[in-house]
């Protein structure tokens, strides 16, 4: 069975561009989460998707987004991109459904370095 | 919003010896996890912990649901060098917040002497 897969795993912007980060999760998984990993923050929470709708929401600015497909797959963007959103972007899947979606498989995480 | 205060941010132990890390929170959880990560790749779970008071193992690690809801404690016994990485405990609310997301400590590093 195969595992959460992110693409690209490492990419480079500036300052000012937008970025498109992919998840696909584990076959028969619908939740799918997004966190950012710094090192100063740990893993805070973006965004989590269950049926193609945003059932909840971080602290993050606008700038952040994300949808799920039909398929559960998913995407964020981040748009304007500024130094501090270099980071490791975690995408999770978990089974369960809207309530209690508890325990979360990650993939290996996408990489962005902003300069 | 819910925060969780992980310690030790760090550890250096021996090869053989046991270790214990905690997580508390400001707010009852009545769910707490806990994951490794190594290097380059995203956290994987160890444990799940679902009631008040439960005690897990998994093979040399265990970990406990504080009786309070608040805490959480994970050892390892016996470490090797393969424990090394970074150890983080996750939770989420109870009552009728089921629909929170996780929400994560900032981790405990496990550095291993052999």
């Amino acid at each position: 069975k195969a595992g959460v897969t992110q693409t690209p795993r490492y990419l480079i912007k500036t300052r000012g561009q937008q970025v498109t980060l992919s998840c696909s999760p584990i076959s028969g998984h619908r939740s799918v989460s997004w966190y950012q990993q710094t090192p100063g923050q740990g893993l805070q929470f973006l965004f989590e998707y269950f049926s193609e709708t945003q059932r909840n929401k971080g602290n993050f600015p606008g700038r952040f987004s994300g949808r799920q497909f039909s398929n559960s797959r998913s995407e964020m963007n981040v748009s304007t991109l500024e130094l501090g959103d270099s980071a490791l972007y975690l995408c999770a899947s978990s089974l369960l459904g809207p309530v209690g979606a508890n325990v979360l498989t990650f993939g290996a995480g996408s990489r962005l370095t902003v300069l | 919003g819910q925060q969780l205060n992980q310690s030790p941010q760090s550890m250096f132990i021996q090869e053989g010896e046991d270790v214990s890390m905690n997580c508390t929170s400001s707010s009852i959880f009545n769910t707490w996890l806990w994951y490794k990560q190594d290097p380059g790749e995203g956290p994987v779970l160890l444990i799940a912990l679902y009631k008040a008071g439960e005690l897990t193992s998994n093979g040399r690690l265990t970990a406990q649901f504080g009786i309070t809801r608040k805490d959480s404690f994970l050892n390892i016994s016996a470490s090797i060098p393969s424990d090394v990485g970074i150890y983080f405990c996750a939770g989420r609310g109870g009552g009728n917040s089921g629909n929170t997301p996780l929400v994560f400590g900032k981790g405990t590093r496990l550095s291993v002497i052999a």
